[in-house]
């Protein structure tokens, strides 16, 4: 079972480049998530999705953008690189909301020089 | 979403049981308990979740305080592999919020 599956696994960004987090679960989970680590912090959230077409924004949103055209596609992408957004970025879906256990990536680890 | 609380940091030594608090004191009643604990380099891993009564599973158990405002995760034998943050969450609408949960460091 793969899960949920992020690419790259590690990046490194210059100022000012953009560039697409890949995130793609086959569980056939409606919700999708996508969150950050900063070093020695807890996980945030930046968007979330409840199903296809369906996006929203959580805690975090500002330099990022998502879409979710299919079930299984959760891509973030993040159009102006800043140093401000190095960081590890976990994937996650669920089969629903507050009861259902969320299944996450092993992270994509960006860094912005 | 309510909040919860946790100890920074906690010591065990192998094979020995472990038992992490969570404080929630604001909780509503239709909240569930998660938690999920992350290893190094690794993404968040869900261990185990309740809303009123104690629940076991084979990571670990959960109990429950009566009044909901608190509850325990307890690993009956902590192993080396055990250690790893462990995050208490009451998962608001559509979302999880993670504080810095409680690192775990297992003595051999």
């Amino acid at each position: 079972n793969a899960g949920v599956t992020q690419t790259p696994k590690f990046r490194i960004l210059k100022i000012g480049q953009s560039m697409t987090l890949q995130c793609t679960q086959d569980m056939n989970h409606n919700y999708m998530y996508w969150y950050r680590q900063d070093p020695g912090m807890g996980l945030k959230l930046i968007y979330y999705s409840v199903g296809a077409g369906i996006t929203d924004k959580g805690e975090v949103p500002n330099g990022y953008n998502v879409s979710r055209s299919t079930t299984e596609d959760f891509p973030l992408r993040l159009e102006l690189a800043a140093p401000s957004q190095t960081s590890v970025y976990f994937c996650a879906s669920s089969y629903g909301q507050g009861t259902m256990p969320q299944h996450f990536g092993d992270g994509t680890r960006l860094s912005i020089l | 979403d309510a909040k919860t609380t946790q100890p920074n940091s906690m010591e065990s030594n192998e094979e020995e049981p472990v038992h992490l608090p969570c404080n929630h004191s604001t909780i509503s009643g239709t909240d569930y308990i998660h938690w999920y604990r992350q290893l190094p380099s690794q993404g968040p891993e869900y261990v185990i979740h309740g809303l009123t009564s104690n629940v076991n599973n084979r990571m670990a158990s959960l109990a429950i305080a009566e009044d909901r405002k608190s509850s325990t995760l307890i690993l009956h034998r902590a192993t080396l592999r055990d250690a790893a943050v462990y995050y208490c969450i009451l998962p608001g609408t559509y979302k999880y919020i993670f504080g810095t949960g409680t690192r775990l460091k297992v003595l051999a």
